[in-house]
């Protein structure tokens, strides 16, 4: 059984541009939530799918979009980047939408 | 509202010491899990817990469903477990995990 994969592991990107992070979910979840944590903050939700398709969104911009992938897999989208999208972005996967989630090591997003 | 408020926010014990982290959340819920961060990583699940009591090592993780609040207690703690502690809560009827802000535990040798 393997775990929550997240790529890349670390990122710097410039203002203004896009970024696109991916999240392999644990073998047999077909839930992904993804999570913003600023420095020093808890994780807040961005947003979760479902079977492909959303199933709930935070406080978060129409830039911050997101894609699953029939194998489950998932990928978060953001554009127009700002300073203040620095942060660790976290991927947890769970089956049929319950609670028993899975953590990813997450992707530190450095934005300059 | 849905809230996760956790005590205390910074601890620093000796090795050796009984540990024990608290969470309370306002209304009901489905489940609650325990995460540890370290530095710098991802988030690692200890528990998930919607009632009664959790053992793993030297970690037990208990929950009062009536009174809305859970503990983590480390056992004999030792410098490894130096790390950022997390309520995080599923309330009843959410997509979403609600956070606590995190106990930092700081292990001296």
């Amino acid at each position: 059984e393997t775990g929550v994969t997240q790529s890349p592991t670390h990122l710097i990107k410039t203002r203004g541009q896009q970024v696109t992070l991916r999240c392999s979910s644990q073998s047999g979840h077909n839930t992904v939530s993804w999570y913003q944590q600023a420095l020093g903050q808890g994780p807040q939700f961005i947003f979760q799918y479902y079977r492909e398709e959303e199933n709930g969104r935070g406080n978060f911009p129409p830039r911050f979009s997101g894609l699953q992938f029939p194998n489950y897999s998932s990928e978060l989208n953001v554009n127009a980047l700002e300073l203040d999208d620095s942060a660790l972005y976290l991927c947890a996967s769970s089956l049929d939408k319950l609670y028993g989630y899975t953590f990813g090591s997450g992707t530190r997003l450095t934005v300059v | 509202k849905n809230e996760v408020e956790q005590s205390p926010q910074n601890l620093t014990a000796q090795e050796g010491e009984f540990i024990t982290i608290n969470c309370s959340y306002s209304v009901g819920i489905s489940a609650l899990h325990w995460l540890q961060q370290h530095p710098g990583g991802g988030i690692v699940s200890l528990f998930m817990l919607s009632s009664g009591k959790k053992k793993h090592g030297r970690l037990i993780a208990t929950i009062n469903i009536q009174e809305k609040h859970s503990s983590l207690h480390i056992t004999a703690s030792h410098p490894r477990d130096s790390a950022v502690y997390i309520c995080a809560v599923h309330f009843q009827g959410a997509q979403k995990l609600v956070f606590g802000q995190g106990t930092r535990l700081t292990i001296n040798p």
